[in-house]
């Protein structure tokens, strides 16, 4: 079974600072894949980034950074440069390597930009 | 290229009544699963569909059922509807199954009231 944790109800940022989510998960399975999406108020789930557990360095996506830690098992988004666009709800998401491929996900973090 | 389409964008039911929801996948994407997105919380996987055939069941009840059809696009239905069947249904694409690789792309969803 695989667990994704999310413990930032909500966060508040200013505009062009940069912002950090916080992400930790619960796999048995040897290979994983980790991703995060955003969700507007619109609903459309907007793919971000992805990190596999097997890759070296961390994934990078324009402003948008994953700070992966295998030994902790965590995997941080970080957003630089903060826009009012960026607000929205942040989802955590983990596919393992067997069994069925479904995603599953954290409860999410809200994120609302301050200008 | 054309994202993930579904359809209808809202629908509202009494309970006991049958829906049907639409998704049409990325062009070149022969995976499709369905989500139930309850509010406040993440995703819930449902089910999943490659070539025609389930690969991947959620915990949902034999109320709900899917297909997917020779042009890729899927079918989620579901019976006997329950007020607690009221979430907004997101439908992702992917070119495969297997491989944590393969990200899936979201659709703009179906919000389901159920009165």
């Amino acid at each position: 079974a695989q667990k994704i944790t999310q413990t930032q109800p909500g966060m508040f940022v200013q505009e062009k600072e940069a912002v950090t989510l916080d992400c930790t998960y619960d796999t048995s399975d040897p290979s994983y894949g980790l991703f995060w999406y955003k969700q507007p108020s619109s609903g459309e789930m907007i793919f971000l980034i992805y990190q596999g557990s097997y890759d070296q360095q961390n994934a990078t996506e324009g402003r948008y950074s994953l700070n992966f830690q295998k030994a902790r098992k965590s995997a941080n988004l970080v957003i630089s440069a903060s826009q009012l666009g960026d607000s929205a709800m942040y989802f955590c998401a983990m596919r393992g390597s067997r069994g069925d491929y479904k995603l599953s996900f954290g409860a999410g973090t809200t994120v609302t930009v301050r200008a | 290229d054309a994202g993930v389409t579904q359809s209808p964008t809202h629908l509202i039911k009494t309970r006991g009544q049958h829906v049907t929801l639409r998704c049409s996948p990325i062009s070149g994407h022969k995976s499709v699963s369905w989500y139930q997105q309850v509010l406040g919380q993440g995703p819930q996987f449902i089910f999943q569909y490659y070539e025609k055939e389930e690969r991947g069941r959620g915990n949902f009840p034999d109320r709900f059922s899917a297909r997917q059809f020779p042009n890729y696009s899927s079918e989620l239905n579901v019976n006997a509807l329950l007020l607690g069947d009221s979430a907004l249904y997101l439908c992702a694409s992917s070119k495969y199954v297997g491989g944590n690789t393969d990200t899936q792309y979201f659709g703009p969803g179906t919000r389901l009231t159920v009165l």
